[in-house]
């Protein structure tokens, strides 16, 4: 695998489920992101984390929880959501140097029911 | 607050034919620019970054943006579009996160049509 990759692709779940979400980088970095894309609106950051802590958390609901055991693994586990989640949700990574480009995944299409 | 502005949603342009897309921003100091491409069910892929020097950048595919201070503007251009250029793009500004990491703020894209 190369880049950065994103499991599952396609998830449909109600809102008394719990899922969770999987991203993982090949590409040696250091920070790693939680993105949000919804349609007509502009992507929303919501968790960002830096060799393994959490730097940036922008008002997500408690009902997303993010994990990063490792700088290669990044996690969003779900639970209570609302039918207003469903959306397509990106990570990304970057060498966490400055402003340094970040490498986005395909993206889980989440569809809440 | 940092933000970016595409004020064009849509975009049709016959292949062969030129192409601009803007982009207008509000940033508090020197702004890291971004332009990236987005397939329809793919990621995000970048076409280039502005971080300092010269103010033309040119990226991959054939694009090339402009940074503009006094305007606030970072137009992405390509001068003959393909039909395999639509998609929708994204400019984004970016700053430095204290804790490691940045942050990048998005417009909200403008859907690229290529007309054969």
């Amino acid at each position: 695998e190369t880049g950065v990759t994103q499991t599952p692709r396609h998830l449909v779940m109600g809102m008394t489920n719990k899922k969770s979400l999987k991203c993982e980088q090949h590409l040696g970095h250091n920070a790693m992101y939680w993105y949000k894309q919804s349609a007509k609106k502009p992507l929303e950051l919501m968790f960002v984390y830096s060799l393994e802590e959490r730097v940036e958390n922008n008002s997500v609901p408690s009902r997303f929880s993010p994990e990063c055991p490792n700088s290669s693994h990044l996690f969003l586990h779900l639970h209570t959501l609302q039918p207003e989640d469903s959306a397509l949700y990106l990570c990304a990574s970057s060498s966490g140097i400055n402003s340094d480009t970040q490498y986005f995944g395909p993206g889980t299409r989440l569809t809440v029911l | 607050a940092q933000s970016v502005t595409q004020p064009d949603i849509h975009i049709t342009v016959s292949e062969g034919a030129s192409l601009e897309l803007r982009c207008n921003y509000s940033y508090g100091a020197t702004p890291y620019l971004f332009w990236y491409v987005q397939s329809p069910g793919q990621g995000l892929q970048l076409l280039l970054k502005y971080f300092s020097g010269d103010t033309l950048v040119q990226g991959i595919k054939g694009f090339e943006a402009e940074f503009k201070r006094s305007q606030s503007s970072f137009n992405l251009r390509k001068p003959s579009v393909h039909w395999s250029d639509a998609a929708e793009y994204f400019c984004a500004v970016g700053s430095i996160l204290t804790g490691g990491g940045n942050k990048l703020t998005f417009g909200t894209g403008t859907q690229l049509k290529v007309e054969l």
